[in-house]
């Protein structure tokens, strides 16, 4: 079974530009969480969709954030523009809610640094 | 506000000497405890999911038990190869994650 698929893994950009981050969740899985981590805040959550609905995004930094999910197999990041201090590690994460809550599978995260 | 937090920040442990790892929560309604470990430049592994005070859950050298207030992860006579962050999370409610800045375990030989 293929797990959480993010993509790019690594992207370098420079400060104002725009950045695209991509994620395919586990098929069947029903929630979805963008998170970032950085060595002093540890994992932050950024937002979470349930059923390709965004339930939370009180996490998101300002308005440069935005989180998209159109389908249940395809959700994205966007930052723009970007500025060095977005420069982490961002993980997205499914999971499948049913009467108990699911754990969460975790991609293999997206590094990016804004120069 | 919910909020979890994990002690020690760095523990280093000679193999086989046995240590506990803790994580202290305050959660507005607890639906799940996680226990995660982390490699460096990988993404968090789940290990644990803990539902109810009095729960424990083991896995090879590793165990995982909740109370009301916290959770212990209990590693006993550790090898090199358990080296890693582990991190805990609780879900909520409101459904959402919260996760702890992590335990950084080295096992030296």
């Amino acid at each position: 079974d293929a797990g959480v698929i993010q993509s790019p893994r690594h992207e370098v950009t420079e400060m104002g530009q725009e950045v695209t981050l991509r994620c395919k969740p586990i098929s069947g899985h029903n929630s979805l969480f963008w998170y970032r981590q950085t060595m002093m805040r540890g994992l932050e959550l950024l937002i979470y969709f349930n059923n390709n609905v965004p339930i939370d995004d009180s996490g998101m930094p300002e308005d440069r954030f935005s989180a998209k999910m159109p389908n249940a197999s395809f959700s994205t990041l966007k930052i723009q523009p970007s500025e060095p201090r977005d420069s982490a590690v961002y993980f997205c994460a499914s999971s499948l809610d049913r009467g108990e809550v699911g754990e969460l599978f975790f991609g293999e995260g997206s590094r990016l640094t804004v120069l | 506000e919910d909020q979890v937090t994990q002690s020690p920040e760095a523990l280093r442990l000679q193999e086989g000497e046995s240590s506990s790892l803790n994580c202290s929560y305050t959660v507005s309604g607890l639906r799940g405890l996680f226990w995660y470990r982390q490699d460096p430049g990988k993404g968090p592994e789940f290990l644990f999911t803990l539902y109810s005070a009095g729960e424990e859950k083991e896995k090879e050298r590793l165990k995982a038990t909740l109370t009301k207030k916290e959770s212990f992860l209990h590693i006993t006579a550790p090898k090199p190869e358990d080296s890693a962050t582990y991190l805990c999370a609780v879900r909520s409610t409101g459904n959402q994650f919260y996760f702890g800045t992590g335990t950084s375990l080295t096992v030296i030989p």
